[in-house]
């Protein structure tokens, strides 16, 4: 069974990067989309992107000027940074394994709370 | 910027049925938007539900089933348990991206 788990600082200063990384046991990377998903507190989902294994991606159309995804097969880790960031970056972030270009998110890691504070 | 619409919430009796839409700012909702289902409970991670309009994962109870409805995505449960309170929450494709709708939340009473 797949398990995955963020990891990264729990506190981000506003302007900074974000930057977090999932960990997969039990699958190898391939032919999946590795995704990121977030939640602000109190808030709704919201889908950040996904990368592909072989490395393509999809970005959130309103942060994909800020958003960078990497995948590493070796370490089968995958990671999310994210630019420039303010107080509304303050969030739940999950990573989740996408099965096809049907299937968005089969398989969550139980997310990592970054809160941007100065 | 596309908009995916949830009831914001409702009720339902032990042991009825319920139905959740899921409406897109773009139009209809066809099979082509590849419509996901997820459930959440307070404090813990969305499990996903249903996959592809009406595709059920090995760990989703029969009573939960996907559908197409008036050119909305939807989510039927029908024999409600007390479990089943939760926010429940859409996903569609547009393109190769996808949006979150933004939510339902779903009490058992």
């Amino acid at each position: 069974q797949v398990q995955l788990q963020e990891s990264g600082p729990g506190v981000v200063k506003p302007s900074e990067t974000l930057s977090l990384t999932c960990t997969v046991s039990g699958d190898s990377l391939s032919n999946n989309y590795w995704t990121w998903i977030r939640q602000p507190p109190g808030k709704g989902l919201e889908w950040i992107g996904y990368i592909f294994y072989r490395g393509s991606t999809s970005y959130n159309p309103s942060l994909k000027s800020r958003v960078s995804m990497s995948v590493d097969t070796s370490k089968k880790q995958f990671s999310l940074k994210m630019r420039s960031v303010t107080a509304a970056d303050t969030a739940v972030y999950y990573c989740a394994r996408g099965r096809g270009f049907y299937e968005a998110a089969d398989s969550w890691g139980q997310g990592t709370l970054v809160i941007v504070s100065a | 910027q596309t908009v995916v619409t949830q009831e914001p919430s409702l009720t339902v009796s032990p042991g009825g049925t319920v139905t959740l839409t899921c409406a897109s700012s773009t139009g209809a909702v066809t099979r082509s938007s590849y419509p996901n289902w997820f459930q959440q409970k307070p404090g813990r991670a969305p499990r996903a539900l249903i996959y592809n309009t009406d595709n059920r994962y090995s760990w989703t109870p029969a009573r939960f089933s996907g559908s197409l409805l008036g050119g909305r995505a939807a989510l039927t449960l029908s024999g409600v348990q007390p479990e089943d309170e939760a926010e429940y929450y859409c996903l569609l494709s547009f393109g190769g991206s996808w949006v979150f709708g933004g939510g339902t939340e779903l009490t058992v009473l």
